[in-house]
């Protein structure tokens, strides 16, 4: 089965700085993708990513196929930023994946501070 | 736009009585999960099913029931039988086309029982 290592597992900052949560996993993937879920809240999905590069508003996210590593960058970053940051990998079919072929990382809780 | 509703974001049962998350996806995927979620820890499977009529258990699926009577709908009972129901569910839905899930998320039910 996929292994899916999030890192840092707890990140405080300050409002404005850049913040860059990394994703790295063990097989070869079909997708990618980062998920934000608030306190107490819902799962927003951010990104899905095959390739190269996303950007939406402060969120940029990043995947490298042939390191599997991936990276969640914000910046400018505010305290309605504050929420844990899921990844989660595609693996290929037959190939690495569990019965869903879907592994989640246990997240990047993250702190912003005013 | 297609999509994955979960009703209702937020439950609140007595202990005991058995209750039902709604998902509902009007994307025409196959395939349809259940997953849970524990303070500080990742995602599991509950239930999976790829087909209609068919479904599969997962890594946690003690407790729970689901159906699959349509296409666009995977209910999930919390029976009484759940020793600790109170976590947060998330549905979600796949494709498969070829050798790709294609992964679509709901943003989850809250259910706390008292």
């Amino acid at each position: 089965k996929n292994e899916v290592e999030q890192s840092p597992q707890n990140l405080t900052a300050q409002e404005g700085e850049f913040i860059t949560i990394n994703c790295s996993y063990s097989v070869g993937i079909s997708a990618l993708h980062w998920l934000q879920q608030h306190p107490g809240g819902g799962i927003v999905s951010l990104f899905m990513l095959s390739s190269g590069k996303k950007k939406h508003g402060r969120l940029i996210a990043t995947i490298n196929i042939q390191e599997k590593h991936s990276s969640l960058h914000i910046t400018a970053s505010h305290p309605r930023d504050s929420a844990v940051y899921i990844c989660a990998v595609e693996s290929l079919m037959y190939s690495g994946g569990g019965a869903d072929g879907l592994t989640f990382g246990k997240g990047t809780h993250l702190i912003i501070q005013p | 736009d297609g999509g994955i509703t979960q009703s209702p974001k937020y439950l609140f049962r007595k202990e005991g009585q058995n209750v039902t998350l709604s998902c509902e996806q009007n994307l025409n995927h196959d395939a349809m999960y259940w997953y849970r979620q524990d303070p500080g820890q990742g995602l599991r499977l509950i239930y999976y099913s790829q087909i209609v009529n068919d479904f599969q258990k997962g890594d946690i699926a003690e407790g729970y029931s689901v159906s699959r009577e349509k296409k666009e709908s995977f209910p999930l009972t919390v029976t009484s039988a759940q020793k600790n129901p109170t976590a947060f569910y998330l549905c979600a839905s796949s494709i498969p086309a070829g050798l790709i899930y294609g992964y679509t998320f709901g943003s989850g039910t809250r259910l706390t029982v008292v």
